[in-house]
């Protein structure tokens, strides 16, 4: 059992836009930025979102992070076949002192 | 390159101890803060630990406490996970990764992980 939820699957059509929801609690998400990770099958984590809402520099502006409250979601719009990938939430927990993460997000590109 | 290279993985007895390292290169190691996450085949992300660029600062999941200890020697650009009383359950892909620069928890960097399996 993840202290951050997510949805278990996810999916859409090639070019449409799609929304990964993260839910947490005021000592994870609603006092802390999220952190979102794409992981392609059989690859490492790939840093997608960081303070929310900040992409690193060589991911495309088709990735977007918002929160609000005890939640967060990752939006993907223009989906391509290549984002069919596990995505995962994560926040610092103050309560617990350490880093939870979400059970992950299967994204399939129908 | 910006590398990140574990290595130390493999079979241990349950009880038994093994040490992993991570092999830093390409970027200035001592100025980051650094994590272990673990990652059972098939299933989610884990976090394990993480220690402060200067070392003085560590946090460890409460399921590995007193067990598992992460440490660095950033005169050797490398970072270390000390695994004691190894339990079935600790078996997994561990990686560890870099937080990216001005935050302490966002992973920018990924090694490839290294397998470890605990089993008699």
């Amino acid at each position: 059992q993840s202290v951050l939820t997510q949805p278990p699957s996810a999916s859409g059509t090639p070019g449409q836009r799609v929304t990964i929801s993260c839910s947490g609690s005021s000592s994870n998400i609603g006092s802390n930025s999220v952190i979102w990770y794409q992981q392609l099958p059989g690859a490492a984590p790939k840093l997608l979102i960081y303070r929310s809402n900040q992409r690193p520099s060589g991911v495309p502006d088709r990735f977007s992070g918002s929160k609000s409250g005890t939640s967060a979601s990752l939006a993907i719009s223009g989906l391509q076949s290549a984002d069919e990938a596990d995505y995962y939430c994560a926040a610092w927990d103050d309560s617990l002192n350490g880093v939870v993460f979400g059970g992950g997000t299967k994204l399939t590109v129908l | 390159e910006v590398q990140l290279v574990e290595s130390g993985g493999g079979l241990v007895q349950p009880g038994g101890s093994l040490r992993l390292y991570c092999a830093a290169s390409g970027f200035t190691f001592s100025s980051y803060w650094m994590h272990w996450v673990r990652q059972v085949p098939g299933k989610g992300l884990v976090w394990v630990s993480r220690i402060s660029s200067d070392e003085r600062i560590s946090s460890h999941a409460d399921s590995v406490k007193g067990r598992l200890t992460i440490s660095r020697d950033n005169a050797k650009n490398t970072l270390y996970l000390q695994m004691d009383s190894l339990k079935v359950e600790d078996t997994a892909v561990y990686y560890c990764a870099r937080a990216i620069s001005g935050t302490r928890n966002s992973l920018d960097v990924w090694g490839q992980g290294t397998m470890v399996t605990v089993s008699s």
